[in-house]
């Protein structure tokens, strides 16, 4: 069936960089747009960026500029989300998730990941 | 881009009806917004996306019968009838805006529904 499996819960210091991946099955992965998503303890969500497995091309929120990196290995069908200068209001899970519709990079979210969690502290 | 508003909280009782609404910021009412559920502990799950004239495609998978939607002017809303205790969860709405590099999506702040 599809799926989105992502990586398992992280623990890192202040400054420092995670890299959390997500491994698509079930489908193409390179015919549908993955974003990234948030969501830090006890609030809503916030996004943080898409990627073309296709291409490749990506865009970011602007909260995340110079912070945030998101590649992908279509060999693997894995997407990753990298955020580097890791302070503690990053502490949240984080969640990938597929768009609905191929190859339209806007439009619902129809299947999540599980999340991961990542937390930082010193 | 525009500014999802969502009540913060919802209560009804078990086997009652309740609409959550979300808000639009003025100047969007032609937008479409997507309901997400998030039980607790859970990730979210696709529920459906609404725009004025309705639901907009398919429902989630597994989306029973029970959930439906509606959109006039700046609110979409998402009515739960005959509710259940598997419905208690956070609701969040989201919707995207612009295009390439403007690309963004936003959501609403969500709204916890109690189940009583």
């Amino acid at each position: 069936q599809v799926q989105l499996v992502q990586s398992g819960a992280e623990v890192k210091k202040p400054g420092a960089s995670v890299k959390v991946s997500c491994k698509a099955s079930g489908y193409t992965f390179t015919s549908y747009y993955m974003h990234w998503v948030r969501q830090a303890p006890g609030q809503g969500l916030e996004w943080m960026g898409i990627i073309n497995p296709s291409g490749g091309s990506t865009s970011y929120a602007q909260k995340f500029q110079g912070r945030v990196t998101m590649t992908r290995d279509t060999s693997t069908s894995t997407v990753y989300m990298e955020l580097s200068s890791l302070r503690s209001e990053d502490t949240a899970v984080y969640y990938c998730a597929r768009v609905s519709e191929q190859w339209l990079p806007a439009g619902a979210f129809d299947i999540w990941g599980q999340g991961t969690m990542v937390t930082v502290s010193s | 881009q525009p500014v999802l508003t969502q009540p913060p909280s919802a209560s009804a009782s078990l086997g009652a009806s309740v609409t959550l609404t979300c808000t639009l910021s003025s100047g969007y009412s032609n937008y479409k917004v997507d309901w997400y559920q998030q039980r607790p502990g859970k990730g979210p799950r696709f529920v459906m996306r609404v725009g004025t004239g309705g639901i907009v495609g398919s429902k989630g998978d597994g989306i029973p019968d029970r959930f439906s939607v509606l959109g006039s002017g700046l609110n979409r809303y998402l009515t739960i009838k005959n509710i259940q205790e598997e419905d208690e969860s956070d609701y969040h709405c989201g919707a995207d805006h612009g295009s390439g590099s403007n690309f963004v999506v936003v959501f609403g702040g969500g709204t916890k529904l109690t189940v009583l």
